[in-house]
C-alpha cells in the first residue's frame, strides 16, 4: 500500500515559537493532501485541505495565519504551527489521496507546548 | 455534521463477531473505513460507493444500504489484532471531493 511520512513523531517546544511540520507521500504522488487534529479519545478533526501548487482550503474555525500549509510538490505537504501555545498542543496526522480517493494517513506528529 | 456510530465501545472474545454502525443525516457520496491502533495513524479498510454495496475480505466486510445514509461494518471470527478504533469516513454527495468527515469512533476491544 501508499506509505505516508511524517516528520518530527514528536516534538516538544516553548510557547511562542514555531514548529513545522513535514508530510510526504515516499511512493506515489499527492495532488490533494490533509491535515487533522486529533485530541485524546477523540475522532479525526479535518484542519485543512492543502492541493498542490494552490492555496490550501481551511475549515471553519481554523485559522489560516496560525496554521500555515504549504504544499509545495506532488510528494510534499508542511503546516507549521506559529507562535504556539498550550492549547495548541495535540496530535497533527496527515493523509494523502489516493487514486480511488482513499486517504493514506501519516503516522502522527505529537505536539506538546510548555 | 459528524457521522454517529455505534455502538461507541465493545470487548469481545476472541472468535465472536461484532457489528459497527454508521449513520448519516445526509445522503453519502461514499463511506471509507478506518482502524486506529491506540499512538498509531488510522489505516485504510475499504470504501463503498454504491447503494446496496456490500465489500470486503472473509471476516472483515462492510454494507452500505440502497439510500447511502448508513453503512455497517462487520468483524467475522475477531481475532486479537481486531482491537483499536474504527472510524467511518463520510463524503457528502455533493460537498468537496474527497473531503471526509469521520465519525465518532468504535472503540474494539478483543480479548482472549
Amino acid at each position: 500500500g501508499a506509505v505516508v511520512s511524517q516528520h518530527p513523531s514528536r516534538v516538544i517546544c516553548k510557547s511562542g515559537t514555531s514548529v513545522k511540520i513535514e508530510c510526504r507521500s515516499l511512493d506515489f504522488q499527492a495532488t490533494t493532501m490533509f491535515w487533522y487534529r486529533q485530541f485524546p479519545k477523540q475522532s479525526l478533526m479535518l484542519m485543512a485541505t492543502s492541493n498542490e501548487g494552490s492555496k490550501a482550503t481551511y475549515e471553519q474555525g481554523v485559522e489560516k495565519d496560525k496554521f500555515l500549509i504549504n504544499h509545495a510538490s506532488l510528494t510534499l505537504s508542511t503546516l507549521t504551527v506559529t507562535s504556539a501555545h498550550p492549547e495548541d498542543s495535540s496530535f497533527y496526522i496527515c493523509s494523502a489521496r489516493g487514486l480511488l480517493n482513499e486517504q493514506f494517513f501519516g503516522p502522527g506528529t505529537r505536539l506538546t507546548v510548555l | 455534521q459528524q457521522p454517529v456510530q455505534s455502538p461507541q465501545a465493545v470487548i469481545l472474545r476472541e472468535g465472536e463477531d461484532a457489528v459497527i454502525n454508521c449513520s448519516s443525516s445526509k445522503a453519502l457520496y461514499s463511506v471509507h473505513w478506518y482502524r486506529q491502533k491506540h499512538g498509531e495513524a488510522p489505516v485504510f479498510l475499504m470504501i463503498l460507493l454504491k447503494g446496496g454495496e456490500q465489500k470486503g475480505h472473509e471476516k472483515i466486510s462492510a454494507s452500505f444500504n440502497e439510500k447511502k445514509q448508513q453503512s455497517s461494518l462487520y468483524l467475522t471470527a475477531s481475532q486479537l489484532s481486531y482491537s483499536g478504533t474504527y472510524f467511518c469516513g463520510t463524503e457528502i454527495l455533493g460537498g468537496t471531493a474527497s473531503k471526509l468527515t469521520f465519525g465518532t469512533g468504535t472503540r474494539l476491544q478483543v480479548t482472549l
